[in-house]
């Protein structure tokens, strides 16, 4: 079974642009989260999307949006970038719930200039 | 407002012997509780976890023990090995949600 795949896994921006990051969850898992991760912080949870409804979201400015496709695939999208968005994100999936175990993907670094 | 708390950013252990990572939380309504562990440039991958009607789970060298009372959990690794060498990161969920919080790490270090 292939993993959870993220692209691209590496993104250099500058200020103000906007960037759309892609996930590919395990065949079959149908929710999938997304994190950000900074040296300091942890992993900070973003949203959750299952059968393409956003069902949780965390204490991210609306410049931070996603959406989820009939597949399951998921994208993220940061618009108006900011250099405090430099970080790795990552996405994980799982069947149904985030407490089944979450299989995570690599991460996209991206940084901000 | 940090949820979970891992307080030690780094650890330091000579192989074969035990490991301990400590993780704090302060959310009530947290009943299950999980690690994982990164290597640089790959995603988490799940350790082992722990629901809130237990105090222990093992799992090979692995255990986890949960104090609900101090609102306290902890990962043992017996006996560390080199390859054990990673970041370590606790998680918990909420009754009814589907959204883990994540704590800051532990970054463990296990030498000959």
């Amino acid at each position: 079974k292939a993993g959870v795949t993220q692209t691209p896994r590496y993104l250099i921006k500058t200020r103000g642009q906007q960037v759309t990051l892609s996930c590919s969850p395990i065949s079959g898992h149908r929710s999938v989260s997304w994190y950000q991760q900074t040296p300091g912080q942890g992993l900070q949870f973003l949203f959750e999307y299952f059968s393409e409804t956003q069902r949780n979201k965390g204490n991210f400015p609306g410049r931070f949006s996603g959406r989820q496709f009939s597949n399951s695939r998921s994208e993220m999208n940061v618009s108006t970038l900011e250099l405090g968005d430099s970080a790795l994100y990552l996405c994980a999936s799982s069947g149904s719930t985030v407490t089944e175990t979450q299989y995570f993907g690599p991460g996209t670094r991206l940084l901000v200039l | 407002d940090q949820q979970v708390k891992q307080n030690s950013p780094s650890l330091s252990v000579q192989e074969g012997r035990i490991s301990i990572l400590n993780c704090d939380y302060t959310n009530s309504m947290f009943d299950y509780f999980l690690w994982y562990k990164k290597y640089p440039a790959e995603g988490p991958t799940f350790l082992i976890s722990i629901s809130s009607i237990k105090d222990k789970n093992e799992d090979g060298r692995f255990t986890v023990f949960l104090n609900k009372s101090a609102k306290h959990l902890s990962l043992h690794i017996v006996p560390s090995q080199p390859g054990d060498s990673a970041v370590y990161f606790c998680a918990a969920s909420a009754v009814n949600t589907d959204k883990l919080i994540f704590g800051t790490g532990t970054r463990l270090q296990v030498f000959p």
